[in-house]
């Protein structure tokens, strides 16, 4: 079956650096991934999309790869900061004709300290 | 914000009653679902919508039922609640274009009791 893993432990960073986080996928072909930011009794916020021909995606602080033969994406936040502390999911999503549904990792918690 | 509202936002029921949870959107999305969210288990689709009375089931539909009769709302029911249906509830809508950006309401946490 389909498998979608991220970094299970919680991550904690020093305000500054940059924190890096693994979405691991088995049995699939995403044909594109995204991420998402989810905050206490929020519901999650879109950040990126990554095609499957695309290697790296960036926007202002956020960059995320996309490597279809080790299956895996990592988002990275350079310079974090206390407020990019969140929950954060990885989304790889089917290819098209399957109405659209995106399967959930169960993502990974980000700690920035001052 | 996409300007998706979810009512209640939160409720206490018991055990062997019917409730229905309401999501509303402004956005005339195409796409909507229904997910829960449960520690260990993360984000599960329950039920989705692809147009006005197109409904299929998610992976975990079994005890819900759903209804879409306009574009705007999307109804989640639970037809006789059971303690394992306390959890926290999104809805999401998406565009329906190439790649699938979803909005989420703020969610509706729910105890059945």
């Amino acid at each position: 079956s389909q498998k979608i893993e991220q970094n299970s432990e919680a991550l904690n960073i020093q305000e500054g650096k940059t924190a890096t986080l693994t979405c691991n996928y088995t049995n699939y072909s995403p044909a594109y991934l995204q991420w998402y930011r989810q905050d206490p009794g929020r519901g999650p916020v879109f950040l990126l999309l990554i095609r499957e021909n695309e290697k790296e995606k960036r926007k202002e602080r956020l960059k995320v790869t996309f490597d279809t033969t080790l299956k895996q994406s990592l988002f990275h936040i350079t310079a974090s900061q206390p407020a990019d502390s969140a929950t954060y999911l990885c989304a790889p999503a089917p290819r098209a004709g399957n109405n659209r549904k995106l399967i959930w990792g169960l993502g990974t918690s980000l700690a920035v300290n001052p | 914000d996409a300007g998706i509202t979810q009512s209640p936002r939160h409720k206490v029921t018991e055990t062997g009653t019917p409730v229905t949870l309401r999501c509303h959107q402004t956005e005339n999305h195409r796409y909507m679902y229904w997910y829960r969210q449960d520690p260990g288990h993360g984000l599960r689709l329950i039920h989705y919508s692809y147009g006005v009375k197109d409904t299929d089931k998610g992976e975990v539909s079994d005890g819900y039922s759903v209804s879409r009769s306009k574009t705007e709302d999307f109804l989640l029911t639970l037809e006789s609640a059971t303690s394992s249906q306390t959890s926290v509830y999104f809805c999401a809508t998406a565009r329906g274009e190439s790649y699938n950006e979803q909005f989420f309401g703020p969610g509706t946490r729910l105890t059945v009791l």
